[in-house]
């Protein structure tokens, strides 16, 4: 049982460099996520959608753009990275909104550093 | 705004030795609070759901309970697997996204 599935596991960027984190999930869930993590910050929204074909703002989207490729796919790029958004990033699933339920499924995380 | 506020932020214990951890929240209607537990190095993973106040869920050592205006998570007689940092969240009426505390980092000594 694969769950979610992030790529890469962890990456170094220069500044200014772009790169896109990969998220896919086998659940069938129809919304999906991505959170960063930085210590004492908790997790941070940056994206979601809701559903296949569409996708939202969370609290901290400046400086990334998402894809939902597909129902199973939905990735985050930085097209000029900063140190600032050197974090763990995590990418997570649900059959439904995660406000309805709780129960989000999440990816072991993408652990990025931007020189 | 909707805000989540856990405490302590790290907690020590011995074995066998019970404690609460706390998540204290405000937000404009109340969709369900939630509980995650959190390993080194890995994502996320849900422990419970609760949705009013009065209600407790128990998992093991673990039992949830909640208030108009908290939760507590009692760790009972705890073991060294236990250790993790336990993630509260919440979520309001009519919002698609979760809100998340700060954790609590817990580690209990053998």
């Amino acid at each position: 049982n694969a769950g979610v599935t992030q790529t890469p596991k962890f990456q170094v960027l220069k500044t200014g460099q772009s790169m896109t984190l990969q998220c896919a999930q086998d659940m069938n869930h129809n919304s999906m996520y991505w959170y960063r993590q930085d210590p004492g910050m908790g997790l941070r929204l940056i994206y979601y959608s809701a559903s296949e074909g569409t996708t939202d703002k969370g609290e901290v989207p400046n400086g990334y753009n998402v894809s939902r490729l597909n129902k199973r796919e939905f990735s985050l790029r930085l097209e000029s990275a900063a140190p600032s958004q050197t974090s763990v990033y995590f990418c997570a699933s649900s059959f439904l909104g995660g406000a309805q339920t709780g129960e989000l499924f999440f990816g072991e995380g993408s652990r990025l550093t931007v020189l | 705004e909707d805000q989540v506020t856990q405490s302590p932020e790290a907690l020590r214990l011995q074995e066998g030795e019970s404690s609460s951890l706390n998540c204290s929240y405000t937000v404009s209607g109340l969709r369900g609070l939630f509980w995650y537990r959190q390993d080194p190095g890995k994502g996320p993973e849900f422990l419970f759901t609760l949705y009013s106040a009065g209600e407790e869920k128990e998992k093991e050592r673990l039992k949830a309970t909640l208030t108009k205006k908290e939760s507590f998570l009692h760790i009972t007689a705890p073991k060294p697997e236990d250790s993790a940092t336990y993630l509260c969240a919440v979520g309001s009426q009519g919002a698609q996204k979760l809100v998340f505390g700060q954790g609590t980092r817990l580690t209990i000594n053998p």
